[in-house]
């Protein structure tokens, strides 16, 4: 069956860096795209943006470029989201979510998402 | 890119059916049929109840539909359960080739 597994919780000081990573499972992953979504603590879900798995090209929301950095490593199907100069507001879940169908217009499949915490 | 608007929170008995309204413009739900719409309960990961404006996946009840007129969609409950109440969340592509998501509305099943 389709999995997303994301790495564990984070606690990072204010101006770190860090990487989550996403591992696929269950179907080729390179025949899906992925997307990457943020939820900020009691707040709704917002659209950072996607890659496509098979060229590696990412699109980036508008508010998620510079900082935020979507790469794959299709050789361990895993997708990660490298987020540098963190800041406070940078607190939420994050979440992958792979495509239905073939486009990455609706999100079938979530991981467990994963908690970055910024804090000094 | 705005945010598409949904009512904060919508409310049902169980048993009665409830539509929860999501309003962009021409350049996103008005513009293609790739409306999609996720529940999520509390502490919870999202769930796909609805793609492509009216396609249900897999395994969802077919108490659950969507629709859409003009620049709004809508997602129809009929035959509330209270495992209904969740938080729904919308989302459309849109002409910059980018998805956005409503603001999203609490169900409560009363």
């Amino acid at each position: 069956q389709v999995q997303l597994v994301q790495s564990g919780s984070e606690l990072k000081k204010p101006g770190a860096s860090v990487k989550v990573s996403c591992k696929a499972s269950g179907y080729t992953f390179t025949n899906y795209a992925l997307n990457w979504v943020r939820q900020a603590p009691g707040q709704g879900l917002e659209w950072m943006g996607w890659i496509h798995t098979k060229t590696g090209n990412p699109t980036y929301a508008q508010g998620f470029t510079g900082r935020f950095v979507f790469s794959l490593d299709t050789s361990v199907s895993t997708a990660y989201l490298q987020i540098s100069s963190l800041k406070a507001e940078d607190t939420a879940v994050y979440f992958c979510a792979r495509g239905q169908t073939t486009n990455y217009y609706a999100s079938g499949y979530w991981g467990q998402g994963t908690l970055v915490t910024v804090s000094s | 890119q705005s945010a598409l608007t949904q009512p904060a929170s919508v409310s049902g008995s169980p048993g009665q059916s409830i539509t929860i309204s999501c309003t962009g413009s021409s350049s996103d739900v008005g513009g293609y049929n790739y409306v999609s719409w996720y529940q999520q309960h509390p502490g919870n990961v999202p769930k796909l109840m609805i793609y492509d404006v009216s396609n249900r996946p897999s395994g969802v009840p077919d108490r659950f539909s969507g629709s859409k007129s003009g620049n709004t969609a809508s997602l129809t409950i009929s035959g509330l359960q209270t495992e209904d109440e969740a938080d729904y969340y919308c989302s459309s592509y849109t002409s910059s080739d980018t998805l956005v998501f409503g603001g999203g509305t609490k169900l409560t099943v009363l």
